[in-house]
């Protein structure tokens, strides 16, 4: 069973739009939750970390809020472009210093003019 | 600066025939991941390697095998490919041996077995 769940599956927004995806685990204890953006056809490659301390943080136009205790994290995307087009994956480490990261299946976003 | 790079970017394999994956960093990163991504899945861990001359296990390493030739190369091998071996296969690498420092990836290998 993954125990990161992302939400929604797909999502079609219209250019200049805001969106906020979400990702729910269970994985404990609680270390760092990263997440990455997977474009078509390429690697993904991260866009934050969270950790413990942080309940907000922001890259951009992309800000990364987490709640420890609800366990639940968001990345909310702000004036939408078309390059935003992509899937987003949330990424969670089973422990402290574990090479073993669970991975979401991610949230394909679509923007469209 | 090159990053992670993998080879080859495509190919078809017939069942039960054999090819190795590779993949190098030229970051002077530590640790080297093989991942494979499924429709519908998340990334699922097939093998590692914490540093050089050192290999363990993931998640779903059965019908593969690797070699850590170098700092720089990781390469994995599929001894005799299977239909369920169809995937697209990410090789990545980071510095540090916790989640401190991100995975950086390759562009993928997309594998088919017939």
């Amino acid at each position: 069973k993954n125990q990161v769940e992302q939400s929604p599956q797909s999502l079609i927004i219209l250019e200049g739009k805001n969106c906020t995806l979400q990702c729910n685990y269970t994985v404990s204890p609680f270390s760092n939750l990263r997440w990455y953006k997977q474009d078509t056809g390429r690697g993904p490659v991260s866009l934050t970390i969270m950790t413990f301390s942080e309940n907000t943080k922001s890259n951009g136009r992309y800000t990364a809020t987490l709640d420890a205790d609800t366990k639940q994290s968001s990345l909310h995307i702000t004036a939408s472009q078309l390059s935003d087009s992509a899937s987003y994956i949330c990424v969670k480490t089973r422990g402290a210093g574990s090479y073993q990261l669970t991975f979401g299946k991610g949230t394909k976003l679509s923007v469209i003019p | 600066n090159a990053g992670v790079t993998q080879t080859p970017k495509f190919q078809v394999l017939k069942t039960g025939q054999s090819m190795t994956l590779q993949c190098a960093q030229d970051m002077n990163h530590n640790s080297m991941y093989w991942y494979r991504q499924d429709p519908g899945m998340g990334l699922r861990l097939i093998y590692y390697s914490a540093s050089e001359g050192t290999t363990d296990k993931g998640e779903v390493p059965n019908g593969y095998n690797v070699s850590r030739l170098n700092k720089r190369e990781f390469s994995l091998r599929l001894e005799s490919a299977a239909p369920s071996q169809t995937s697209v296969y990410f090789c990545a690498s980071r510095l540090g041996t916790g989640d401190n420092s991100p995975l950086h990836f390759g562009n993928g290998t997309r594998l088919t077995v017939t």
